[in-house]
């Protein structure tokens, strides 16, 4: 199956720094690749949708501006949490779609564990 | 997109069928009934998807009645290994992997 990576797995970082995560589709072109959210014993909540060479659709309530999504190559998509908060602190998922040619299929990275102290 | 409504958790033996039923009232023509699985601290694995009756792969079977507001994830004689969060999830056939994910279902199965 197609298989998408994330990296790091794990994080730590100071309060008032920014943290970038790397979402990679390793055998199959994303077109579209989607960004969750997920604290401990909830559900995942898509935070944004990026679609290779234009800006991202952001969900209700998630700030563009802290949340900065790069989707720069139909492999390569990238999430920088700036000025990160004790509250930021979660775990990032990234998804990628290839498409039409692939149907409605979600492919799944293993995560990131982000903790900011 | 149609709200899922899944039991919060559940509790199994080593051995047992499980059967997850999950309710989605407003479900669209043009929707699938979708199924993944979230061991902790990883991301979601797809399982299985259908649109109608019943859908059967290596590792479970999806059953999808006549009126589509509801269906069953059925996963055959569980191992602990299948301790997971099992999530129910209707997909647009044109949304391109945009998932919404509703509450989920702990299944804890014990020896």
């Amino acid at each position: 199956g197609a298989v998408v990576s994330q990296h790091p797995s794990w994080v730590i970082c100071k309060s008032g720094t920014s943290v970038k995560i790397e979402c990679r589709s390793l055998d199959f072109q994303a077109t579209t690749m989607f960004w969750y959210r997920q604290f401990p014993k909830q559900s995942l909540m898509l935070m944004a949708t990026s679609n290779e060479g234009s800006k991202a659709t952001y969900e209700q309530g998630v700030e563009k501006d802290k949340f900065l999504i790069n989707h720069a190559s139909l492999t390569l998509s990238t999430l920088t949490v700036t000025s990160a908060h004790p509250e930021d602190s979660s775990f990032y998922i990234c998804s990628a779609s290839g498409g039409a040619l692939m149907g409605t299929e979600a492919f799944f990275g293993q995560g990131t564990r982000l903790t900011v102290v | 997109l149609a709200k899922t409504t899944q039991p919060i958790s559940m509790d199994s033996y080593e051995g047992q069928e499980v059967n997850i039923t999950c309710s989605h009232n407003n479900i669209a023509t043009n929707d699938y009934i979708t199924w993944y699985q979230q061991f902790p601290s990883q991301g979601p694995r797809f399982i299985i998807q259908g649109y109608k009756t019943k859908v059967t792969n290596e590792v479970a079977s999806l059953f999808i009645p006549a009126d589509r507001k509801s269906s069953t994830l059925s996963l055959p004689r569980v191992s602990l290994s299948d301790t997971a969060v099992y999530y129910c999830l209707v997909v647009r056939g044109n949304q391109g992997g945009k998932l919404i994910f509703g509450q989920g279902t702990e299944l804890s199965v014990k020896p």
